[in-house]
């Protein structure tokens, strides 16, 4: 079965200080993997996904993720925070199943930065 | 949100109703989805539909009831074998493509008096 992690419910980050976001995964085969933001009482935003190709992906508001094969990550990253970022963040991964295109997410990452 | 419209916004149940939300899309996507997102926690699939007419259950379908009668409109009854409704739903859709994106709607909080 494929699940995916996110080890910090809560990341404190100073305004301009880069921050990182981390998700884990575990799936049988090659993973399809998503970040979504949301602020509160809204729907998720699209921010970006890893399909195959360059381990950098670079996604929606300056945000990129890293994918590592090996230590099986995906951890989303921001050279520099704005307080604007300050939501909730989460991470899902899909694996292509004759179910179809079924996400499973991680329990989401609360983001506070802080000016 | 793109082209995802779920109403209402805020819905207030008395226990043993049974309410619908609503959720359409103008994207063409022949996959919608089912959500719900209690506070703290992830997502968690109740029902989803790959084709008109044609729907299977998710990780927590118990208590819920769906219909695909036309491509843009996927509506979620919770009925009132529902034992904890209050919560926030999400609806999604997508196309069939492996690598397609899931697009969701702006939710539902719907509270139980």
């Amino acid at each position: 079965a494929q699940s995916v992690a996110q080890p910090e419910d809560q990341v404190n980050v100073a305004e301009g200080n880069p921050l990182t976001v981390k998700c884990t995964y575990s799936v049988s085969g090659n993973p399809y993997l998503f970040w979504y933001v949301q602020y509160p009482n809204r729907g998720l935003q699209f921010l970006l996904k890893y399909i195959t190709g360059d381990n950098l992906v670079k996604g929606s508001y300056g945000f990129e993720a890293e994918f590592n094969k090996s230590q099986t990550s995906f951890h989303l990253k921001k050279p520099s925070a704005l307080v604007s970022d300050s939501a909730l963040y989460f991470c899902a991964v899909r694996l292509y199943n004759n179910a179809g295109n079924m996400l499973t997410f991680g329990g989401g990452t609360r983001l506070m930065v802080k000016p | 949100d793109g082209g995802i419209t779920q109403s209402p916004k805020y819905l207030f149940r008395k226990e043993g109703q049974n309410v619908t939300l609503s959720c359409e899309q103008n994207l063409n996507h022949d996959a919608m989805y089912w959500y719900r997102q209690d506070p703290g926690q992830g997502l968690r699939l109740i029902y989803y539909s790959q084709i008109v007419n044609d729907f299977q259950k998710g990780d927590i379908a118990e208590g819920y009831s769906v219909s695909r009668e036309k491509k843009e409109s996927f509506p979620l009854t919770v009925t009132s074998a529902q034992k904890n409704p209050t919560a926030f739903y999400l609806c999604a859709s997508s196309s069939l493509g492996t690598t397609d994106t899931q697009y969701f709607g702006p939710g539902t909080r719907l509270t139980v008096l």
